[in-house]
């Protein structure tokens, strides 16, 4: 059960658009459609803005959208904005009835 | 309006237990699978353990199987870790999580297990 693997930061100026990759492998990220997004701002629990690879659950902004190729998940936030700055984590089912995830990035708003 | 609500958390010494619990409201508890996801101060999130519905089948990480044990009680709307010969490295804040569709929507507040001597 390794981590997935995310660069460990990505940043941006305001209104760039920025993508955090989650690399898994075929027993996980590239078995199933089952990938979810996190946004954890710090002393805060996680905030969930993406599921099923690329849903958004309803009040998150259409600023956050996501994408899977292959083992490689990716989530990206356009019009970068302060509020943005936070750390992210995706999740991968792994189909052995467990759930992994990934190493976490720290988004700069430069 | 969900709500999750993680107590039982405290400073405990290696090798000791803990029970934590987790309150459920705003949601059918019953209808849904439920997780724990740990967090080390400073460090990442980890998924710790599943439970379906009628807590027949359970899930653990490789890191915690044997040592924890996932529970539930739907009539009292309330998930329970047991945490049993506890390590340094189980030093974390728990969440109580709501599952959907292949991962987890709503996060209680947490709950912190400090393991010190």
């Amino acid at each position: 059960q390794s981590a997935l693997t995310q660069p460990a930061s990505v940043s941006g100026s305001p209104g760039q658009s920025i993508a955090i990759s989650c690399t898994g492998s075929s027993s996980d990220v590239g078995a199933y459609n089952y990938v979810s997004w996190y946004q954890q701002h710090p002393g805060k629990a996680p905030k969930f803005i993406i599921y099923d690879v690329s849903t958004r659950p309803s009040g998150v902004s259409d600023r956050f959208s996501g994408s899977k190729s292959g083992n490689t998940a990716s989530l990206t936030i356009s019009g970068l904005q302060t509020e943005d700055e936070a750390d992210y984590y995706c999740i991968s089912h792994t189909g052995t009835g467990t759930y992994v995830f990934g190493t976490g990035t720290k988004v700069t708003v430069l | 309006e969900v709500q999750l609500v993680e107590s039982g958390g405290g400073s405990i010494q290696p090798g000791g237990s803990l029970r934590l619990s987790c309150a459920a409201s705003g949601f059918n508890f019953r209808n849904y699978w439920m997780h724990w996801v740990r967090q080390t101060p400073g460090k990442g999130l980890v998924w710790v353990s599943r439970i379906n519905p009628d807590g027949t089948y359970t899930s653990y990480a490789d890191s915690v199987k044997g040592r924890f044990t996932i529970s539930r009680d739907n009539a009292k709307d309330t998930l329970y870790l047991q945490i049993n010969s506890l390590r340094d490295e189980d030093t974390a804040v728990y969440y109580c999580t709501k599952d959907l569709s292949g991962g987890v929507d709503y996060w209680g507040q947490g709950t912190l297990v400090t393991v010190s001597s």
